[in-house]
């Protein structure tokens, strides 16, 4: 079965600070990983990512990814209080099924 | 272009009764997905449809739940006989063919 882990489960932060979110997974025909922020409502899409090694960056968010080490980061730079959110990773097989990770709770303290 | 659209956002039912949650995709996407958030857990896919054919429904119990997505109109998660462990969000995406799947909002389903 396909298993998808993120670490932290959960993190508060400072308004300013960075924050980095992991996810590791283990997936019989990967094809991409992806990316959401959850607020209360629609999990967002941020990014989804084939490649090992290139960075894709969408203001103060980046990810990367490594096909070799089965993971990949998450990064949020200068974080502001509308960062806040649940952090939802997702590793698509070739089935086209997502398969998500249990979620990291961020909080952005002012 | 409007999102992914489900109705309702919020359902209540009773034990025994049915439950009918509706997703209608992204104008283009004739691929759709729905997956449940049970509390504490993460989203776990249930079934993929294209238009009329069922493609994959391994996530879905074996009984009491049923998916279609017909020609006309949205595509349609029906439960009958609810129980509680059935209280969940429900959530849909849509996609073209092999491509990034946008959620709805949701359905959130409180059985009584």
């Amino acid at each position: 079965e396909d298993k998808v882990v993120q670490s932290p489960l959960s993190l508060v932060v400072h308004e300013g600070d960075t924050v980095t979110l992991n996810c590791s997974y283990e997936v019989t025909n990967f094809r991409s990983l992806l990316w959401y922020k959850q607020e209360k409502k629609a999990p967002t899409f941020l990014f989804m990512l084939t490649s090992s090694g290139i960075e894709k960056k969408s203001g103060r968010l980046s990810s990367i990814l490594d096909k070799k080490e089965l993971f990949s980061i998450l990064n949020i730079t200068a974080t502001q209080t509308g960062d806040s959110a649940v952090y939802l990773c997702a590793v698509e097989a070739n089935d086209y099924k997502l398969s998500f990770g249990a979620g990291t709770t961020v909080t952005v303290r002012a | 272009n409007a999102g992914v659209m489900q109705n309702p956002r919020h359902l209540v039912r009773r034990r025994g009764q049915e439950a009918r949650l509706r997703c209608s995709p992204m104008k283009g996407h004739s691929h759709v997905y729905w997956y449940r958030q049970l509390p504490e857990e993460g989203l776990k896919f249930m079934v993929y449809l294209q238009k009329e054919n069922i493609i994959d429904e391994s996530g879905m119990p074996k009984e009491r739940f049923s998916a279609e997505f017909p020609k006309e109109g949205p595509s349609i998660l029906r439960i009958q006989q609810v129980v509680r462990g059935d209280s969940a969000a429900y959530f849909c995406a849509s996609s073209p063919r092999g491509d990034i799947q946008y959620f709805g909002a949701g359905t959130r389903l409180s059985v009584l």
